[in-house]
């Protein structure tokens, strides 16, 4: 099935210090959602973006939906040593549609 | 509080014994999903189904079955489990009416099974 392009595939980082990943398609979505899976659980929803050009917040994170629709943004300023796991995209090209992964990145924070 | 509800967590069983992974949402959700996650390749979807009595397979359905007698449940079912069924397995669910903030999709916690 199809994929996102997530990137990167991991990133090994100081506590402290701002992350950044993306998710790109050659497709239109009208839907991007934003998943964290810590070690041994389910992902959880970190944020939601519905329209182009949006830009949301969930405390130290922030996810924009891309303008042509076909990628979209994680940042996480000031990480520390909780925000280990992995973070995945994902987004419905259709209502009512398939949800859509991409690969997912791994974060590790050093103390 | 929204719960999507898997059991058990962790599962070890031999080739051949069939099983059954529980799935229950307390949400009232329309649609209803299983994924397999593996190293390397993602969540790879197993089933779906969109309402009771309506399942139809995703990208990797074969040795598995599923069904969806009730609107709560959505049991994953391994007739005869092999080795390369060892994975870690979600459950999903979420609702199909209008549109928006409704597609949020919520995983359980998951399922770490290993087939010897």
């Amino acid at each position: 099935g199809q994929q996102l392009n997530q990137s990167p595939q991991s990133m090994f980082i100081q506590e402290g210090e701002d992350v950044s990943m993306n998710c790109t398609s050659s497709s239109i979505f009208n839907t991007w959602l934003w998943y964290k899976q810590d070690p041994g659980e389910g992902p959880v929803l970190l944020i939601a973006l519905y329209k182009a050009g949006e830009l949301t917040s969930n405390g130290r994170l922030t996810a924009q939906f891309g303008i042509t629709r076909k990628d979209s943004f994680l940042n996480i300023s000031a990480s520390i040593p909780s925000d280990v796991g992995i973070y995945f995209c994902a987004g419905y090209r259709e209502f009512g549609g398939k949800l859509i992964f991409g690969q997912g990145t791994e974060l590790s924070v050093k103390p | 509080e929204a719960q999507v509800t898997q059991n058990p967590r962790y599962l070890i069983t031999v080739t051949g014994k069939k099983l059954t992974v529980t799935c229950s949402q307390n949400m009232n959700h329309e649609y209803m999903s299983w994924y397999r996650q593996d190293p390397g390749l993602g969540l790879r979807q197993i089933y779906y189904s969109m309402n009771v009595e309506v399942t139809d397979k995703g990208d990797v359905p074969e040795g598995y079955k599923v069904s969806r007698k009730e609107k709560r449940n959505f049991p994953l079912i391994l007739e005869s489990p092999s080795p390369n069924q060892t994975s870690l397995y979600f459950c999903a669910s979420r609702t199909l009416q209008g549109k928006l903030a409704k597609n949020i999709q919520y995983f359980g916690a998951g399922t770490r099974l290993s087939v010897l």
